[in-house]
């Protein structure tokens, strides 16, 4: 099993439409959770940390679900420019720092 | 110009050739790291390292040698590249911050062929 495991898409998903998806961790003893955006194979850029309690940045919300060990991220109001993959991170300082990557959910907004 | 630096952005080598992909961070960031990204994969640790002079072993090392004598640089070496070593190769590096992880940077990447 993978460490961090997500829907490899494709989500397609009409502009101005919601789309929610997950990840799932195995390492119960991870503390830091963060998604990423790559557009293209470019690099990785950082989206938003993920809080415990949950965050939102505009148009984007992350949730963190430890008891059942899985983070979401929502985006309301899609736009085209939304259109990217988006890799689910995790790290803990117990497991050196390193930051594990999930595969990553591709999203495509189409007009 | 500040951030983390990766050259060559693109290289083609032939199998059994030696290759050194170079990262260059101006942050003194004490963690950096190589990944691999492959078509329809996510990015996968090749190694890491905490600070000068220590590294340690990701997901998929071998085949790979790193060294780290001064913080702001992390070169990775193919030894004898193989094909299956085609990949784009990103590097980046982090400042953790107790009691959490933070935000890694990333370099562009490196495009490499093995021929």
């Amino acid at each position: 099993r993978k460490e961090v495991e997500q829907d490899p898409g494709p989500f397609n998903v009409p502009e101005g439409a919601t789309v929610a998806f997950n990840c799932t961790y195995s390492n119960s003893a991870s503390q830091s959770f963060f998604w990423y955006r790559q557009d293209c194979r470019k690099e990785p850029k950082l989206l938003m940390s993920v809080y415990s309690s949950g965050n939102e940045d505009g148009r984007f919300t992350a949730q963190l679900n430890r008891a059942s060990q899985y983070i979401s991220l929502l985006i309301r109001d899609s736009k085209l420019s939304d259109s990217a993959t988006y890799l689910c991170v995790v790290s803990g300082l117990a497991a050196g720092n390193k930051l594990t990557f999930g595969g990553g959910t591709r999203v495509l907004v189409k007009p | 110009d500040a951030g983390i630096t990766q050259s060559p952005r693109y290289k083609i080598t032939e199998t059994g050739r030696q290759v050194t992909l170079m990262c260059h961070q101006t942050w003194s960031h004490s963690y950096m790291f190589w990944y691999r990204q492959d078509l329809g994969h996510g990015l996968r640790l090749i190694y890491y390292s905490a600070a000068a002079d220590i590294t340690d072993k990701g997901e998929v090392p071998d085949g790979y040698v790193v060294s780290r004598s001064k913080t702001e640089n992390f070169p990775l070496t193919l030894e004898s590249a193989t094909r299956s070593q085609t990949s784009v190769y990103f590097c980046a590096s982090s400042e953790p911050s107790l009691p959490t992880a933070t935000e890694a940077f990333f370099g562009q990447g490196t495009r490499l062929t093995v021929v």
